[in-house]
């Protein structure tokens, strides 16, 4: 089973819409998570972290599901800016921190 | 915004020639990593490194492969004999926290292409 797994996309949807991803894990011993957004060639860059109890910045609102392993990202009012890749990292605890990636979720946000 | 600066944005070597890759971090930041991304591929981590020793590494950071943190800023990548599979996206990134609760500071990463 990997590690961290994301379903790929890509997600096409017209803006102003809401869209969700889900990105399931492994470990459970998994102690910190995070979403990041990549634009094509480029860096990854932090979204949001994602608390046990969730947590909102503005459009975009973060889960945590430690029962089922899955973190959750729900994007409100879709602009056609957040068009990226959307990238699930879940960082272990108990002696290793060597964080996990998973492959990202495309999005497309269309007029 | 203090940014992770790498150096240079893309490197063109011959297979078996040696590079280094570059990194500034954050000045503030204790932790620097190194991961790789080949393209169309996920982000995989390389190596960790805090107070000046390696933290951890994955099983792509062999032998062929060291880090250095030579003057205090550089944090700097080696590739001794570089293969066609080593084709990627390096970037570099810094965080604060052993547990990067805030998250990592990637850099803008180094394409390599090696021919």
């Amino acid at each position: 089973r990997k590690e961290v797994e994301q379903d790929p996309g890509p997600f096409n949807v017209p803006e102003g819409a809401t869209v969700a991803f889900n990105c399931t894990y492994s470990n459970s011993a998994s102690q910190s998570f995070f979403w990041y957004r990549q634009d094509c060639r480029k860096e990854p860059k932090l979204l949001m972290s994602v608390y046990s109890s969730g947590n909102e910045d503005g459009r975009f609102t973060a889960q945590l599901n430690r029962a089922s392993q899955y973190i959750s990202l729900l994007i409100r009012d879709s602009k056609l800016s957040d068009s990226a890749t959307y990238l699930c990292v879940v960082i272990p605890s108990g002696g290793s921190y060597i964080p996990t990636f998973g492959r990202g979720t495309s999005l497309i946000v269309h007029p | 915004e203090p940014e992770v600066t790498q150096t240079p944005s893309h490197q063109v070597t011959q297979m078996g020639q040696e590079v280094i890759l570059r990194c500034v971090p954050i000045s503030n930041h204790l932790y620097f990593y190194w991961y790789r991304q080949i393209l169309g591929q996920k982000v995989e981590f390389l190596v960790s490194f805090y107070n000046n020793e390696i933290s951890e590494k994955s099983e792509i950071f062999d032998d062929q492969f060291s880090v250095e943190r030579p003057d205090g800023s550089n944090f700097t990548l080696k590739i001794r004999s570089t293969k066609l599979e080593d084709s990627a996206m390096y970037f570099c990134a810094s965080t604060f926290n052993w547990d990067s609760y805030y998250g990592y500071t990637f850099g803008s990463g180094t394409r390599l292409t090696v021919v």
